[in-house]
């Protein structure tokens, strides 16, 4: 699975929105970019995930860019309880049962008043 | 509601004893997925099954035993030839290539 490069750490303003960067300059055409959250002490949270389309849930919006190397997810109003460790993870799509995802050490985003 | 539930939340071992954690799920996936996070890391994948009576080492297997006799549990086992136990375990399941959910984790400190 291709490797994922994200900035150790982020402040955002509550109310804001948060733009989480990652790059993934050596994805191929077969492999999904996925994004979790991990509260302290709890397990990951899925938030969303996309092919090459730019995607929106209750929970947040993915851009992906056209040469899909990079995307940014975005919270378009943070609050406090969005403060988390925020993996971007790209994985391959599996014909089988199972998908292997690895975890980098993400991106620790802090929500401030 | 559906889920997966990790037990117990605190464990505690003495060296030198096999400890083993539980997982359980009712969201009928088919694969389950065992992870060990240290401290300001991310996680690493120990064993995972894709369906019963099978499962594939995963990047940090050494040390650690599982088994899937039914579907909805994949039990962990953490042996005394692992050198390092004390982390932070998590569980997964998923269906296909669908997104893994998590549990709330394990976790293991040596006494």
């Amino acid at each position: 699975d291709a490797k994922t490069t994200q900035p150790t750490s982020m402040d955002c303003a509550e109310g804001r929105a948060a733009n989480l960067p990652c790059n993934h300059s050596t994805i191929s055409g077969n492999e999904y970019v996925y994004w979790y959250r991990q509260i302290h002490s709890q397990g990951p949270q899925y938030i969303i995930h996309g092919l090459k389309n730019n995607e929106t849930n209750e929970m947040a919006s993915l851009i992906i860019t056209e040469d899909r190397k990079s995307s940014t997810l975005i919270l378009p109003h943070a609050t406090l309880r969005d403060t988390a460790v925020y993996y971007c993870i790209v994985s391959r799509l599996n014909t089988g049962t199972a998908s292997k995802l690895t975890f980098g050490t993400g991106t620790r985003l802090q929500v401030t008043l | 509601d559906g889920g997966i539930t990790q037990s117990p939340k605190y464990l505690f071992r003495k060296e030198g004893q096999n400890v083993t954690l539980s997982c359980e799920q009712n969201l009928n996936h088919d694969a389950m997925y065992w992870y060990r996070q240290d401290p300001g890391q991310g996680l690493r994948l120990i064993y995972y099954s894709q369906i019963v009576n099978d499962f594939q080492k995963g990047d940090i297997a050494e040390g650690y035993s599982v088994s899937r006799e039914k579907k909805e549990s994949f039990p962990l086992t953490v042996t005394s030839a692992q050198k390092n136990p004390t982390a932070f375990y998590l569980c997964a399941s998923s269906r296909g290539h669908q997104p893994q959910h998590f549990g709330d984790g394990t976790r293991l400190s040596i006494l």
